[in-house]
């Protein structure tokens, strides 16, 4: 069974228009992580929930944010998408912080911007 | 800020033949996590090392934690077409106090594609 879960798998938005992907995970992890993954590179994070402490990293751009609801949930917010943005989308958990080496990724949420 | 080198960035692979890749890192990373990922899907957790010298087997792939901490290899024996893929180098380093980002989350390498021999 998946145990953590994107959707949608692919997203189409326009160029401007505010757009959210979801995340939701069945392991009770106490820590989400959203990461940005452009073609032929690694993933890059933009930033992490450990619990409902939100950690943003420093060189993400503020056209980004996100939201953690509940323990299960969270949400990637593009308020005004460019073209630049346009990439795969990747959720991961971990149990905790001690144990952020050990991350479970989602199968992504490819995002379009036309 | 902290990188991986990961190399090489590409190799074609014929069935049978073993494979083998590696990280470097000009600073000291506690532990080394070793990735796949398939096209349109995440990054799937293949191996994970906490210690210097550790040797790690998982099925077909072995992967090291190197002494000096900042070095991990992977090898993949007799390789078979399903190992077609992006494998990513992962570690988490020790705490940088002129690094600007969250400490104690993952650098990743930039990945190397293997590749069907045609």
């Amino acid at each position: 069974d998946a145990m953590v879960i994107q959707n949608p798998r692919y997203q189409v938005t326009q160029f401007g228009k505010p757009v959210t992907l979801s995340c939701s995970q069945t392991l009770n992890h106490n820590v989400m992580y959203w990461y940005q993954q452009k073609s032929s590179q690694a993933p890059k994070l933009l930033f992490h929930y450990y619990d409902k402490d939100f950690n943003n990293e420093a060189d993400t751009p503020d056209n980004f944010q996100s939201r953690r609801p509940n323990t299960s949930f969270c949400f990637l917010d593009i308020r005004s998408p460019g073209l630049g943005d346009a990439a795969m989308y990747l959720c991961a958990t971990s149990r905790d912080r001690a144990t952020s080496y050990e991350q479970y990724f989602g199968p992504g949420t490819r995002l379009t911007v036309t | 800020g902290q990188q991986l080198n990961q190399s090489p960035q590409s190799m074609f692979i014929q069935e049978g033949e073993d494979v083998s890749m590696n990280c470097t890192s000009s600073s000291i990373f506690n532990t080394w996590l070793w990735y796949k990922q398939d096209p349109g899907e995440g990054p799937v957790l293949l191996i994970a090392l906490y210690k210097a010298g550790e040797l790690t087997s998982n099925g077909r792939l072995t992967a090291q934690f190197g002494i000096t901490r900042k070095d991990s290899f992977l090898n993949i024996s007799a390789s078979i077409p399903s190992d077609v893929g992006i494998y990513f180098c992962a570690g988490q380093p020790t705490p940088d106090p002129n690094y600007g980002g969250s400490q104690g989350n993952l650098i990743f390498g930039k990945g190397t594609k293997l590749s069907v021999k045609p």
